[in-house]
């Protein structure tokens, strides 16, 4: 079974240019999460979906940055304009909350804004 | 404020010997704690997580963390460290089974010869 899926794996963008990710998480899976992690640091939580629903999207710097899942499965993050500081990895999360169900990752986007 | 500190930035053990990664958080309620590893180019695996029953949980790769309310730890252990298990290892809390809030900066673990 293929786990979550991002794209692309790498992108290099200059700064105030904008940039999408792409996130396909496993199959069945009806909640998915976005997580941003700098260098040297641990994931923050950006947004976490039910489904097609935002549920908590606190931690989203809505001025800039935008999220979308049509249809419950995948899911794109964008960020217009970019800003230097926004060079991480963004990570996506998936998991179907049934009893026990863990959290399975992606392997993530390197950003870097030029 | 939900929060995790992994006082280790880095730490280096040889190869067999025993290891243990300190984790201490704050948090309001009754927490979910987790223990995630990080391998280059790989995705965030989940090592193991605890939110009640007995305080010492076994987890995957022969790992196993002990959570101390009194002390607000949950510092992970393993008795006999391999090359492999050289990675950066994240603390996180969180307010459900499956979902870690709030991570720790990290610990990277090197493994010597």
């Amino acid at each position: 079974e293929a786990g979550v899926v991002q794209s692309p794996r790498y992108k290099i963008i200059e700064k105030k240019q904008p940039v999408a990710f792409w996130c396909n998480p496993i199959s069945g899976h009806n909640t998915l999460y976005w997580y941003r992690q700098n260098l040297g640091q641990g994931p923050e939580l950006l947004i976490r979906y039910e489904n097609e629903e935002a549920v908590d999207d606190s931690q989203l710097p809505k001025d800039r940055f935008s999220a979308e899942r049509l249809k419950g499965v995948d899911s794109t993050l964008k960020i217009q304009p970019a800003e230097l500081g926004d060079s991480a990895v963004y990570l996506c999360a998936s998991t179907n909350h049934r009893g026990d169900e863990k959290l399975f990752f992606g392997s993530g986007t390197q950003l870097s804004v030029l | 404020a939900q929060s995790v500190t992994q006082p280790d930035i880095h730490i280096t053990v040889s190869e067999g010997a025993s290891l243990e990664l300190r984790c201490n958080y704050s948090y309001g309620a009754t927490p979910y704690l987790f223990w995630y590893v990080q391998s280059p180019g790989q995705g965030l695996q989940l090592l193991l997580k605890y939110f009640s029953g007995d305080t010492l949980v076994q987890g995957i790769k022969g790992f196993e963390a002990e959570f101390k309310r009194s002390q607000s730890s949950f510092n992970l252990r393993k008795p006999s460290v391999h090359w492999s298990d050289a990675a950066e290892y994240f603390c996180a809390v969180g307010d459900s089974g499956n979902t870690p809030l709030v991570f720790g900066k990290g610990t990277r673990l090197s493994v010597i010869a």
